[in-house]
């Protein structure tokens, strides 16, 4: 199974705030990263496909992208509803695998 | 607008079966794969197996074989998890999840299914 490495577990930010998360893939898994955004008690909400492609309604300060087998998520300016847990997927080959999220925190 | 609504909460004892069920709307039920996954309480997330609507096809993962049944009913557009042989480990909410494009992209509200003698 690929191993989807994903850090720091917590990150403590402020509103306004550049936050980069990585997570790294245990062997290649070409552009076939997606990363998610979850809230307390709620389902998992898409936010970028394709390593660095938007999902329809995602505001433009999230940003993804890859170098080999590392992908970064990036938002470029933390906002309030920005504070969440973030995981990364991938989608190369079965089984499908997680990151273990990281928590964006105040 | 795309919608997939789970069944409600279960209690099941250690060694019991469990049926989640997930029911779609508002796009072509047999067009898109659907996946299960699973999220222990304040953990990541496990990937548990995915069925085609169109055929009825499914492929599980290796950590679930013999243990899990993913069925559907075109009728109804619903898809069906039962996981058998219940363990406390086992504990966890449950989402049926769309594959629009390549990955997740509408997610059910999710089942906390609780394992507990």
């Amino acid at each position: 199974d690929i191993q989807m490495t994903q850090s720091p577990s917590t990150l403590s930010a402020s509103v306004g705030d550049r936050v980069t998360i990585t997570c790294r893939a245990s062997q290649s898994i070409g552009y076939w990263l997606a990363w998610y955004q979850q809230k307390p008690g709620k389902a998992p909400m898409l936010l970028i496909y394709e390593t660095s492609t938007l999902q329809s309604g995602v505001p433009s300060r999230f940003s993804g992208s890859r170098s080999g087998t590392e992908f970064t998520l990036t938002i470029s300016s933390l906002q309030p509803d920005d504070f969440a847990t973030y995981y990364c997927q991938h989608y190369d080959d079965y089984p499908w695998t997680f990151g273990q999220g990281t928590k964006v925190e105040i | 607008q795309v919608q997939l609504v789970q069944s409600g909460a279960e209690v099941k004892k250690p060694g019991a079966s469990v049926k989640v069920s997930c029911k779609a709307s508002g796009y072509t039920f047999t067009s898109h794969h659907m996946h299960w996954v699973r999220q222990a309480p304040g953990q990541g997330f496990e990937w548990i197996g995915i069925l085609n609507p169109n055929d009825g096809s499914r492929r599980y993962a290796q950590n679930f074989q013999g243990r899990v049944t993913v069925t559907r009913d075109t009728s109804t557009n619903t898809v069906y998890m039962e996981l058998s042989s219940l363990r406390s480990e086992d504990t966890a909410v449950y989402y049926c999840a769309r594959v629009g494009g390549l990955t997740f992209d509408y997610w059910g509200q999710g089942t906390l299914v609780t394992v507990s003698s």
